[in-house]
């Protein structure tokens, strides 16, 4: 088994809502990773979780807030967005932070912010 | 900073063709790089992963291939189908200690019947 899996799979919201993007994977990797994808762009790391620790934060703002309440659980709190928030959201994994080994990705949210 | 160009930007063929994708980079102080496949609007597929001490690796019609000191990879893809339509990724993970993918700027492939 090499799933990721992402809820929602849409979501839209207005810009005072507060949501959530979950996140799962069950291959019992100890990195997890948020990336968020504009329309014809790649991927942009957000965040990177190691082994239940947030490791990296790529100078995300606050209104991102990532949570990994379990090794196989991760979540992005989501609160106060703009419009240019409007992204696909892509939850990935691997088996080491720190070593040669292969991601996996999820299926993305599609985010929309009005 | 590592930077990831791919070309072509978008390529069409006929079916059956065999095709080459290239990825550039511009440190080879790498961990491995990954092709990834994307369909629009979803998630994305790993291919194949070829680590910085391998030359190439080989999925079925999907061979990828790694030149760490020249920054090249390329992803050759034989008897190309209608269902290999969609956008390539490569990425490459620098050793600095944590795994960041660092992705280039994709190649859309539509192939035709």
């Amino acid at each position: 088994d090499t799933e990721v899996t992402q809820t929602p799979k849409h979501l839209v919201m207005g810009m005072t809502n507060k949501k959530s993007l979950k996140c799962e994977q069950h291959m019992g990797h100890r990195a997890m990773y948020w990336y968020k994808q504009k329309a014809k762009k790649p991927p942009e790391l957000m965040f990177v979780y190691s082994y239940e620790k947030l490791s990296i934060n790529e100078s995300v703002p606050s209104r991102f807030s990532p949570e990994c309440p379990n090794s196989s659980l991760l979540n992005l709190h989501l609160h106060a967005l703009q419009p240019e928030d409007s992204a696909l959201y892509l939850c990935a994994s691997s088996q080491d932070p720190q070593g040669n080994t292969e991601a996996f990705f999820g299926q993305g949210t599609r985010l929309t912010v009005v | 900073k590592q930077e990831v160009t791919q070309i072509p930007a978008a390529l069409s063929v006929p079916e059956g063709e065999n095709l080459v994708l290239n990825c550039s980079f511009t440190d080879s102080a790498i961990y491995n790089l990954q092709w990834f496949r994307q369909d629009p609007g979803k998630g994305l597929t790993s291919l194949l992963l070829i680590q910085s001490s391998q030359r190439e690796q080989t999925s079925g019609r999907l061979n990828a291939s790694l030149d760490k000191s020249s920054g090249r990879s390329t992803l050759y893809i034989a008897a190309s189908q209608p269902g290999d339509s969609a956008t390539y990724l490569c990425a490459v993970t620098s050793n600095t200690g944590f795994q960041k993918l660092v992705f280039g700027t994709g190649t859309r492939l539509l192939v035709s019947p």
